[in-house]
This record gives structure tokens, C-alpha cells and sequence, in this order.
């Protein structure tokens, strides 16, 4: 079985400064690691994903993800948030070593305001 | 070129109805993929395709949930006697090769009274 946990529903924070959204993960093989984001009433984007390598990631519109297999985790960051950046970010994760199927399990998801 | 389109951008239904969701996906793309949005729940796997190989069904809810996939393109997803907590945002997804970046459509806004 895989899971995935994002703590913060929401969270707030003012346009220039650092952003992280936190994701801790469970899954029984190799984790691949992803994130998505949605802004209203569109589907969702793809913003960065961890399969192996390098702990860092970088992606799409300035975000990195940290990949922390001690503590099971896959935090967001930006180092300045943007206004646009507002939106819904989905962590995701599914098992990479190829024993289960292929489909992602999602976290709630977690609301980012960016105060101008 | 054109990403995951789905079809109807909303639906809304009365209870006991049954409703059909397409997806076409992006051309050449081999697996599919149905999630289902709830509010406060995040997204639900329901049905995996991929290729000529057996779906994955492992995520359907209920036996009123079927999906096929024709000639490796289109998916129609189809929920029969559709109840209230079927309503939702039903998304689709493609990738390129099994396991690969899936992208995702707009989805399919569904609301049953």
C-alpha cells in the first residue's frame, strides 16, 4: 500500500518570501515522487517529480523539492513566492520498483495564498 | 500540440440517471488513467489503462463504475444510477509509456441533484 500525507490544508505567505509545502510519503518499494499544481477550475500541472539521483529537483516556474528518504519526505520550496503562485499543490507518489501498478495516490492537497 | 481534452466540461444529472465521460487523450500517449476530485478528499485512482493489456480496475468504487477504451485512444468513463456521491471532478490522465509523467485533462464537472 502507498500514501501520502500533507499536513497543512492552507498555507499563507507573503509575496517575496521562502515558500514550503510539506509531503511525507509511505510506499513499500522504490518511491517516485511528484508534484502537481491546480490552479481554479483547470486540471492539473505538472510541476517537478523524483525518481532517482540527485535529492534535489528542480522544476517548472522556479519550484525544487527536497527528497529525504530518512524521513520519508518530499517538501515543496520556492525561494520567492509569487503572487501567481496561488493555487492548489498536490503531492503524489507511487512505487517504483515495478511490483505494484502504475497509478498515483494523491495527498489532500494544500491551498497556497500568496499575500502581495 | 493538444493536450488531454475531456468531455463535457460539466454535467449535471438527476439521481438514478446513468452519464458517460470522454477523454481523449494526447495522440500516442499508451496509458490512460480516471481519477476522481472530491471536496476535502484529493484525488481517487479509479482505472488504469495501458495498451491492449487488462485495465487495472483495482480503484472503481462500486459496480455501477465501468470505463472502456477503444482502439488504445478514447476512454468513456460510465457510472449507472448515478447517486449523489458520485458527484465530483472526474479527471483523466495520459502518459506516454506505462509508469511515465502522466498529464492531465480539465476535467468533467459532475453534479448529481
Amino acid at each position: 500500500a502507498q500514501s501520502v500525507a500533507q499536513p497543512e490544508d492552507q498555507v499563507n505567505v507573503a509575496e517575496g518570501n521562502p515558500l514550503t509545502v510539506k509531503c511525507t510519503y509511505s510506499v513499500s518499494g522504490n518511491p517516485y515522487l511528484f508534484w502537481y499544481v491546480q490552479y481554479p477550475n483547470r486540471g492539473l500541472q505538472f510541476l517537478l517529480k523524483y525518481i532517482t539521483g540527485d535529492n534535489l529537483v528542480k522544476g517548472s516556474y522556479g519550484f525544487e523539492a527536497e527528497f529525504n528518504k530518512s524521513q520519508t519526505s518530499f517538501h515543496l520550496k520556492k525561494p520567492s513566492a509569487l503572487v501567481s503562485d496561488s493555487a492548489l499543490y498536490f503531492c503524489a507518489v507511487r512505487d517504483g520498483s515495478g511490483a505494484g501498478s502504475y497509478q498515483l495516490t494523491f495527498g489532500k492537497g494544500t491551498k497556497l495564498s500568496v499575500i502581495p | 500540440g493538444a493536450g488531454v481534452s475531456q468531455s463535457p466540461s460539466n454535467k449535471v444529472t438527476e439521481k438514478g440517471k446513468d452519464v458517460e465521460l470522454r477523454c481523449d487523450p494526447i495522440s500516442g500517449h499508451t496509458a490512460l488513467y480516471w481519477y476522481r476530485q472530491s471536496l476535502g478528499q484529493g484525488l481517487e485512482f479509479l482505472i488504469y489503462f495501458q495498451g491492449n493489456s487488462a485495465p487495472d480496475k483495482s480503484g472503481l468504487p462500486s459496480d455501477r463504475f465501468s470505463a472502456e477504451r477503444t482502439g488504445g485512444s478514447v476512454s468513456t468513463l460510465t457510472i449507472q444510477r448515478t447517486q449523489q456521491e458520485d458527484s465530483a471532478v472526474y479527471l483523466c490522465a495520459s502518459s506516454l509509456l506505462q509508469g511515465g509523467e502522466q498529464f492531465f485533462g480539465p476535467g468533467t464537472r459532475l453534479t448529481v441533484l
